[in-house]
């Protein structure tokens, strides 16, 4: 099936810096999400792409869909502590509205 | 606004005993969904439904097993657990073409 790919597993940053993560597929997806999850929570959706190009800001996170449509960048500015937490890039995958998601990016952030 | 309600929160099983994963919504979703989350797996899809009475299967659905009889309710049954089923289980929903689900908070299930 269509697979995901989040690298690195971890990512550890300094509160106020910037960090990038991408997503990326040997298949095209026509929608790439982006979801959140804190500790102990379900996952939460921050930002949804529906076109190759778009480039959507959900506060201080960016996020970009592809033009090849095989990748997707998730971009946050000016880090803070609640920052912490599992990112997920996500596509649907077969009908109805199945979703395919990433292995995740666990985000530490150092005060 | 409840969302999508799971319980129980927490569960230790025996091997072979069974259990069931309950999941509730209330926002009239046609969509659900029951994924496992395993340390560096990511989430993983188990089986999903389009509405009552429809349900097929996921990625990982052996040992699983579901059935629909309200839009509602999604329930998830371990007919004889394993340790292998030690896992983070997530219910979630959505409408139809909208890829925004909302999970639930989890169940974290230990099978000894």
């Amino acid at each position: 099936g269509q697979q995901l790919n989040q690298s690195p597993q971890s990512m550890f940053i300094q509160e106020g810096e910037d960090v990038s993560m991408n997503c990326t597929s040997s298949s095209i997806f026509n929608t790439w999400l982006w979801y959140k999850q804190e500790p102990g929570e379900g996952p939460v959706l921050l930002i949804a792409l529906y076109k190759a190009g778009e480039l959507t800001s959900n506060g201080r996170l960016t996020a970009q869909f592809g033009i090849t449509r095989k990748d997707s960048f998730l971009n946050i500015s000016a880090s803070i502590p609640s920052d912490v937490g599992i990112y997920f890039c996500a596509g649907p995958t077969g009908a109805n509205s199945k979703l395919t998601f990433g292995k995740g990016i666990t985000l530490s952030v150092r005060p | 606004n409840a969302g999508v309600t799971q319980t129980p929160k927490f569960q230790v099983l025996k091997t072979g005993q069974s259990m069931t994963l309950q999941c509730a919504q209330d926002m009239n979703h046609e969509y659900m969904s029951w994924y496992r989350q395993d340390p560096g797996m990511g989430l993983r899809l188990i089986h999903y439904s389009v509405g009552a009475g429809i349900t097929d299967q996921g990625e990982v659905p052996n040992g699983y097993n579901v059935s629909r009889s309200t839009t509602e309710d999604f329930p998830l049954r371990l007919l004889s657990a394993a340790p292998s089923q030690t896992s983070v289980y997530f219910c979630a929903s959505s409408s139809p073409g909208n890829y925004g689900y909302t999970f639930g908070s989890g169940t974290r299930l230990t099978v000894v």
